[in-house]
């Protein structure tokens, strides 16, 4: 069965304080792995995309990267406007779009001044 | 640019009843996707629509329903509402092979 599992469920850093979220997925032929973040009360906000193997991405203090296996979300040095449900998702196989995602659960991020 | 907006944002109803919701995408986007998101199972794909067509399906009773206009607004709708079904229900619109982006939400509680 198609599946993805964020690690960990919860996560809380000091303000500075780097470190990395992970995801990783058993889906048949990935053709796109999403990251969004979700704030309380709001839909979630798109971050990246990343395709294949070795691709990565950079905004801000994060960066996504990807394996054959799993991806990571690398925050360097998190601020407190960083607190937030990271989800990642990959596009579900046999649909031609992407608009049918499969989603993890989420990391739940709180970032300390 | 507009987001996508999603109304209504609040709704409470009661078992047995039915529901309609309604998303309106960014403007040019054809592709809308609709997904529950409760606490113990995260973000679940209920259905997507392109051009009016449903396109895709997820793994949900008959009881949810939805459809797409020539303008790309699109509804959906819950019949005999259970306990079970008070989520937040996301709208999410895409460009043809492009990332999604949601809308605030409709949270649906069923007492």
């Amino acid at each position: 069965e198609d599946q993805v599992t964020q690690s960990p469920e919860a996560l809380r850093l000091q303000e500075g304080e780097s470190s990395s979220l992970n995801c990783s997925y058993t889906v048949s032929g990935l053709r796109g792995l999403f990251w969004y973040r979700q704030d309380p009360g709001k839909g979630p906000e798109f971050l990246f995309t990343l395709y294949s193997a070795g691709e990565e991405k950079e905004k801000e203090r994060l960066k996504a990267t990807l394996t054959k296996k799993e991806s990571f979300l690398h925050i360097t040095a998190p601020k407190p406007e960083d607190s937030a449900t990271y989800l990642c998702a990959v596009q579900a196989p046999g649909g031609g779009s992407q608009g049918n995602l499969i989603f993890g659960k989420g990391t739940k991020l709180s970032v300390k001044p | 640019k507009a987001g996508v907006t999603q109304t209504p944002r609040y709704l409470i109803k009661t078992r047995g009843q039915q529901v309609t919701l309604s998303c309106s995408p960014i403007s040019g986007h054809r592709s809308v996707s609709w997904y529950q998101q409760t606490p113990g199972q995260g973000l679940q794909f209920l259905f997507e629509y392109f051009s009016e067509t449903q396109r895709n399906k997820g793994n949900f009773p008959g009881r949810f329903s939805g459809r797409q206009f020539s303008n790309s607004r699109s509804e959906m709708n819950v019949s005999t509402l259970e306990l079970g079904d008070s989520a937040l229900y996301l709208c999410a619109s895409s460009l043809e092979g492009s990332e999604q982006y949601f809308g605030p939400g409709t949270r649906l509680t069923v007492t």
